[in-house]
């Protein structure tokens, strides 16, 4: 089955500092990855998603994942966070059936940003 | 959360009643889908429908009944037969073509 593992329930990290989410992934074939991010009682917005190409990809504010096909990982980045990063991110991976295309999610890492 | 609508926000009902959640969106996307958010558990597919009038079960669709009957609109029935109704609902919906899905801003049923 197709599924994504987010290990950290919590992320903290220092405003201005580099943060990281981790998230890996096991599928059969080649994986189609997402990154959402929610703020509190609000939808998931979508921040950036890896099809093919460059392993490093780049997504909505200042934002970027990197592909590690041998770690099988899709680690969300940025350089420089601000206190307005602090949600709850999600990764998902792209699941096809019979039927259609739906999403797998992780269970989701908060990111606590501090001043 | 910009041309995809659910309502209402916040939603109270007795436990024993059925109760239908609206999702509508104007992006004239074809696929749709409903999830269950429940605190640390991440989210979970109820139902998805890739075009009118089909619809498919997904991981958690016990208790659960939907309908598409038109592009635009894709509403949830929380039956009484849902042993655990108290969580947060997300729709979303995908365009023809493209793998990402844009997501609703959420309705919060609360049964007592």
């Amino acid at each position: 089955a197709q599924s994504v593992a987010q290990p950290e329930d919590q992320v903290n990290v220092a405003e201005g500092n580099p943060l990281t989410v981790k998230c890996t992934y096991s599928v059969s074939g080649n994986p189609y990855l997402f990154w959402y991010v929610q703020y509190p009682n609000r939808g998931l917005q979508f921040l950036l998603k890896y099809i093919t190409g460059d392993n490093l990809v780049k997504g909505s504010y200042g934002f970027e994942a990197e592909f590690n096909k041998s770690q099988t990982s899709f680690h969300l980045k940025k350089p420089s966070a601000l206190v307005s990063d602090s949600a709850l991110y999600f990764c998902a991976v792209r699941v096809e059936s019979n039927s259609g295309y739906a999403l797998n999610f992780g269970k989701g890492t908060s990111l606590l940003v501090t001043p | 959360d910009g041309g995809i609508t659910q309502s209402p926000k916040y939603l109270f009902r007795k436990e024993g009643q059925n109760v239908t959640l609206s999702c509508e969106q104007n992006l004239n996307h074809d696929a749709m889908y409903w999830y269950r958010q429940d605190p640390g558990q991440g989210l979970r597919l109820i139902y998805y429908s890739q075009i009118v009038n089909d619809f498919q079960k997904g991981d958690i669709a016990e208790g659960y009944s939907v309908s598409r009957e038109k592009k635009e609109s894709f509403p949830l029935t929380v039956t009484s037969a849902q042993k655990n109704p108290t969580a947060f609902y997300l729709c979303a919906s995908r365009g023809l073509g493209h793998y990402e899905q844009y997501f609703g801003p959420g309705t919060r049923l609360t049964v007592t």
